[in-house]
């Protein structure tokens, strides 16, 4: 069980170029997560996927940022036209179902993007 | 809206103490609350997972216990270690599935 994988680790674009990041949960999960981390600040949450299906996305910019999690394949982060602002560590968490009483999350290592 | 708030900021002990890491929360309606550790440039570990049910989780020589009535978790670490130096945050399941973050505390474990 490789657990949940996040490539790359490090990823850096100039300014208005496009970052993709990418996630594999582990496996027999079917629920992703997305959450970012800003220099100095704590994790926000952005996006809760199943295949196929964007469940609540309250958390993404409304501009640049998109997510999807195809019936195969890896979770995909986009993010276009980057800005400086977008500089962040940004963690990919997968379950086996959403979060109850029963459930936690296990997370990637994450990607963290630089924008020069 | 949920908030959740880790003191102190910091914290440097030397090795060998014990050691309590807290964690406060305003909404007690919560699903589960986790404890994670991140190394600098690295990713989350999880470390304990107490669901709304319970009052506290145990692994070695972590505790970590949750009282919803007062909005608080407490990470309790026996017998620190220089390898124990890390941030560790706090996270409150809520009922949007959403993990709520505090802000982390860095500890450094002293030789």
């Amino acid at each position: 069980n490789a657990g949940v994988m996040q490539n790359p680790r490090h990823l850096v674009r100039r300014r208005g170029q496009e970052a993709r990041l990418r996630c594999s949960p582990m496996k027999g999960h079917s629920h992703v997560y997305w959450y970012r981390q800003l220099p100095e600040e704590g994790l926000k949450f952005m996006v809760y996927l199943q295949k196929e299906n964007i469940i609540d996305e309250s958390g993404m910019p409304k501009e640049r940022f998109s997510a999807e999690f195809p019936k195969e394949g890896p979770s995909i982060l986009r993010i276009q036209q980057v800005v400086r602002g977008d500089s962040a560590a940004y963690f990919c968490a997968s379950s086996p179902g959403a979060v109850t009483d029963y459930y936690g999350y296990t997370f990637g290592s994450g990607t963290r993007l630089t924008v020069v | 809206k949920q908030e959740v708030t880790q003191i102190p900021a910091a914290l440097s002990v030397p090795e060998g103490e014990n050691l309590v890491l807290n964690c406060s929360f305003t909404d007690s309606a919560i699903y589960n609350l986790q404890w994670f550790r991140q190394d600098p440039g690295k990713g989350l570990t999880s470390l304990l997972l107490i669901q709304s049910s319970q009052r506290e989780q145990t692994s070695g020589r972590l505790n970590a216990s949750l009282d919803k009535s007062s909005g608080r978790s407490t990470l309790y670490i026996a017998a620190s270690q220089p390898g124990d130096s890390a941030t560790y945050l706090c996270a409150a399941g809520n009922s949007n599935y959403q993990l709520i973050w505090g802000a982390g505390t860095k500890l450094i474990i002293k030789p």
